[in-house]
């Protein structure tokens, strides 16, 4: 089955500084790869997806590479500010329509220094 | 549009025992997808229902059972709880279509003792 590995697992930047984090994943048949953010106490929520016929997506601040090749994905996020402060998990999974299994990752707890 | 609804939020229950949580999807929502969060396992697919049917399964002893009704309200059940079932139970929504975002309900937190 499909495994996904984040990297790192904690992150400490200063506000105003980019944040990345990165993900493998072994199953080259994936093809949807979503980012979650998930503040403490709370449910996880969708900040931005790529799919595999995409090289980069941007939404704002946020941004995701995809590297088929390499099977890995990266979050980017700009600018950051102490709202940003939370745990990231990545996912992968093959979709057939709108069915989803997602295999997540570690999950990393960035934190924006103020 | 009300989101994704779990019940109980919170529950405890002892070794042996067993649980049901319940999970109510986004209105026209037909998939319901369930996951376990523990901080060690971090997120793992439980299973995902279609239609009142079972369309995937993750890797979970056969403890683990679920279903989902006519109207796509889904349950989960537990059977002979263990320690390590100790955990944020969250079921998720998915969208209709070719975004088929999953949207989190808050989830159900469970405590074995």
């Amino acid at each position: 089955g499909e495994n996904v590995e984040q990297h790192p697992s904690t992150l400490s930047v200063q506000e105003g500084d980019s944040a990345v984090i990165k993900c493998t994943y072994s199953d080259s048949a994936s093809n949807y790869f979503p980012w979650y953010k998930q503040e403490l106490g709370k449910r996880p929520q969708l900040i931005i997806d790529i799919r595999s016929n995409v090289g980069e997506k941007k939404d704002q601040r946020i941004a995701v590479t995809l590297n088929k090749t390499a099977k890995h994905f990266s979050l980017h996020i700009t600018e950051t500010q102490p709202e940003d402060s939370a745990v990231y998990f990545c996912a992968a999974s093959f979709s057939s329509g709108s069915a989803r299994q997602l295999t997540f990752g570690s999950g990393t707890q960035l934190t924006v220094l103020p | 549009k009300a989101g994704v609804t779990q019940t109980p939020r919170y529950l405890i229950k002892t070794r042996g025992q067993q649980v049901t949580l319940s999970c109510s999807p986004i209105s026209g929502h037909r998939s319901v997808s369930w996951y376990q969060q523990t901080p060690g396992q971090g997120l793992q697919f439980l299973f995902e229902y279609f239609s009142e049917t079972q369309r995937n399964k993750g890797n979970f002893p056969g403890r683990f059972s679920g279903r989902q009704f006519s109207n796509s309200r889904s349950e989960m059940n537990v059977s002979t709880l263990e320690l390590g079932d100790s955990a944020l139970y969250l079921c998720a929504s998915i969208a209709q279509g070719a975004s088929g975002e999953l949207f989190f309900g808050e989830g159900s937190r469970l405590t074995v003792l």
